[in-house]
């Protein structure tokens, strides 16, 4: 399978602990991105990357949230003292290319966190 | 703030039929519009899209219409089957930044009856 994978798939937490996930694109996709997805509502952004430069943060990103992409391949999306308002699914995806044109993310199958 | 929603949270309807998924934006700078279906556990995964300057744009079983007069896009999905069943969301993408931003609305979910 080559698409995007993410790990681990669920994660359940007590609040105040860290967490960490992590991304693996596509391996030709020189852009990430992580958003977040609450239920019944579409993602969220959350950041972007390209190759390894962070280019854009939302507002949603409080200083718990810290995204690195070191080598420009996979990325990581870690959450520091985790609160019960965290829990979601953490989407990632990827795209390729610098064209205006080019449209298409493709989207992992997501981490589900939840923060007891 | 500018934000794409969507007309019908659910919509059910029976195998074979055509179905038609509404939503409406607000943003009118956007550069593209984009279809998503996410089935349970997956992330969204892009169906078809639409640039600003067209009005109509077909694929496989879909149709994609785009009305910048009022400001509202349509899905429909011919000859519906169980495994179209899943949440739809329009997106609108904006270029800014150097990157195309995709803004989601909040989805609907249709459900295919036999």
């Amino acid at each position: 399978d080559t698409g995007v994978s993410q790990d681990p798939r669920h994660k359940i937490t007590k609040r105040g602990q860290n967490v960490t996930f992590r991304c693996d694109p596509i391996s030709e996709h020189n852009r990430l991105y992580w958003y977040r997805q609450t239920l019944g509502q579409g993602p969220e952004f959350l950041t972007y990357f390209q190759n390894e430069a962070q280019l854009e943060k939302s507002r949603l990103l409080s200083d718990r949230f810290s995204a690195e992409r070191p080598k420009g391949s996979f990325s990581t999306l870690e959450i520091q003292r985790t609160e019960q308002g965290d829990s979601a699914m953490y989407l990632c995806a990827s795209s390729h290319g610098d064209s205006r044109v080019n449209n298409e993310q493709f989207f992992g199958p997501g981490t589900r966190l939840t923060v007891l | 703030g500018e934000s794409v929603g969507l007309h019908l949270p659910t919509l059910s309807v029976q195998e074979g039929d055509n179905s038609i998924i509404n939503c409406a934006y607000s943003n009118s700078a956007s550069d593209y519009f984009i279809w998503y279906k996410q089935e349970s556990g997956k992330g969204p995964q892009f169906i078809i899209d639409i640039r600003s300057n067209m009005d109509k744009r077909q694929g496989q079983r879909v149709t994609v219409l785009l009305n910048k007069t009022v400001k509202h896009l349509s899905l429909q999905i011919a000859a519906t089957q169980p495994g179209d069943s899943a949440v739809y969301f329009c997106a609108e993408i904006m270029f800014s930044g150097g990157y195309n931003k995709l803004i989601f609305g909040a989805g609907t979910r249709l459900a295919v009856h036999p």
